[in-house]
């Protein structure tokens, strides 16, 4: 069954804004990734975040982890419009199989 | 240099033919997979080989067969296509273990006529 669940589904803002979006799921998970996709492409990595850890920052994003909420959050600051994409986390709580949530698609304005 | 790279990017054919796509990494991962995007881009997993060997058969139907020749391939080989099987397919591989990124590549867009 689908483990991860993200709202909004989809947020539109203004350049420079900041965007959060929010992946729940449903079981233990060993570590909890956050992946891009733009229109039309594959899905790109953004960062991984592991059960123990709290919080990550890479460049602009910080995701963070509340495992006992079993929920994740990505916070994009200082949006661009080349930041336009649906975003997605994927849990995985064993080796060789990810769960992929229902996405947010971000569209930042100009 | 392409990291995954599949082929075809687009396949339109009809119902009840037989069709491959192929899946090639150059990342020297020994773990694949396979995921079908469906029209709403919810992404599912398919299969996950290592090594060669198939570990993970989400029930799919036994229509979808994916083959292995070596660490480096992936061919998903689907018969008698339905409607239902119009969707774009992700190829993807990874480092072995926990916790190790995913590197997909371009997708293919099958249609089903």
């Amino acid at each position: 069954s689908q483990q991860g669940e993200e709202d909004p589904q989809a947020l539109s803002i203004q350049e420079g804004e900041n965007a959060t979006m929010n992946c729940s799921y449903k079981t233990s998970i060993n570590n909890l990734q956050w992946y891009r996709q733009n229109s039309g492409r594959g899905l790109v990595h953004l960062i991984l975040i592991r059960s123990n850890e709290r919080e990550k920052h890479s460049g602009r994003l910080r995701v963070t982890l509340d495992t006992s909420k079993k929920s994740s959050s990505l916070l994009i600051t200082a949006s661009r419009a080349a930041d336009t994409a649906s975003y997605f986390c994927a849990t995985s709580s064993g080796t060789y199989k990810y769960i992929f949530g229902t996405g947010t698609r971000l569209k930042v304005l100009a | 240099d392409t990291a995954v790279s599949q082929t075809p990017k687009y396949l339109v054919t009809q119902m009840g033919n037989d069709k491959s796509i192929k899946c090639e990494q150059n990342l020297g991962h020994d773990t694949m997979y396979w995921y079908k995007q469906d029209s709403k881009k919810f992404l599912k997993i398919m299969f996950s080989y290592n090594n060669k060997e198939l570990i993970i058969n989400e029930t799919v139907p036994n229509r979808f067969s994916p083959k292995s020749p070596d660490k480096a391939h992936l061919n998903l080989h689907i018969n008698s296509l339905e409607l239902g099987d119009s969707a774009v397919y992700f190829c993807a591989s990874s480092g072995t273990g926990n916790a190790y990124e995913q590197y997909f590549g371009p997708g293919t867009r099958l249609t089903v006529t």
